[in-house]
């Protein structure tokens, strides 16, 4: 059984479109987060929720916008998509956020092209 | 913010080849983690180390979280330990995991 799971794992769509990437995670963990990878590899934080509650939104366009319906779920919609979103998506889980916390599950990663 | 640097930035190796890839940090840290990007992009989590030496089959780990670095050893490299390897820490106060830079690893047949 696959740990943390995100669709598509492929999305390629025109500028303007707004789409949505989807995660779901069986572990149990109460902390999921979105990451950002941009072409030169370099991992950056979107988003996190906690026991579906935001505690890190770091400085992302409000056209991003993630939702958690419950603790296992965090879902990122993207509003009026632009060239510069390209790059691969990733959602992470873990049990806990502060000190501690035992480290991240990764998903395997959604390659968004904006063509 | 905390800045995570590692070295070197690219290591090519013949397969059984040893190599020792290192994570410094500029501030104390209270979570640390070694990944593993396969050449597919999957994000694999070698070891949680804030702190001490682990070891799991060729792979082992240090952090001196006093001195600010950790270190990943690879013993016997194979073809497949070829991908992009990255740590990544949180500090006090903001408990998101920020990333180094990675070290490109390339292993020869």
């Amino acid at each position: 059984d696959t740990a943390v799971s995100q669709t598509p794992k492929y999305l390629v769509t025109q500028m303007g479109n707004d789409k949505s990437i989807k995660c779901e995670q069986n572990l149990g963990h109460d902390t999921m987060y979105w990451y950002k990878q941009d072409s030169k590899k370099f991992l950056k934080i979107m988003f996190s929720y906690n026991n579906k509650e935001l505690i890190i939104n770091e400085t992302v366009p409000n056209r991003f916008s993630p939702k958690s319906p419950d603790k296992a779920h965090l879902n990122l919609h993207i509003n009026s998509l632009e060239l510069g979103d390209s790059a691969v998506y990733f959602c992470a889980s873990s049990q806990g956020w502060q000190r501690n916390n035992y480290g991240y599950t990764f998903g395997s990663g959604t390659r968004l092209t904006v063509v | 913010g905390i800045q995570v640097e590692q070295s070197p930035p690219d290591l090519i190796l013949q397969e059984g080849a040893n190599s020792t890839l290192r994570c410094n940090f500029s501030d104390s840290v209270n979570n640390l983690q070694w990944f593993h990007q396969n050449p597919w992009g999957q994000l694999i989590n070698l070891f949680y180390i804030p702190s001490g030496t682990k070891q799991n089959g060729r792979l082992s780990a240090t952090t001196v979280a006093t001195e600010r670095y950790s270190l990943l050893y690879i013993s016997s490299s194979q073809t497949t330990d070829s991908g992009v390897y990255f740590c990544a820490v949180t500090t006090s106060g903001t408990y998101k995991y920020i990333f180094g830079t990675g070290t490109r690893l390339k292993v020869l047949a």
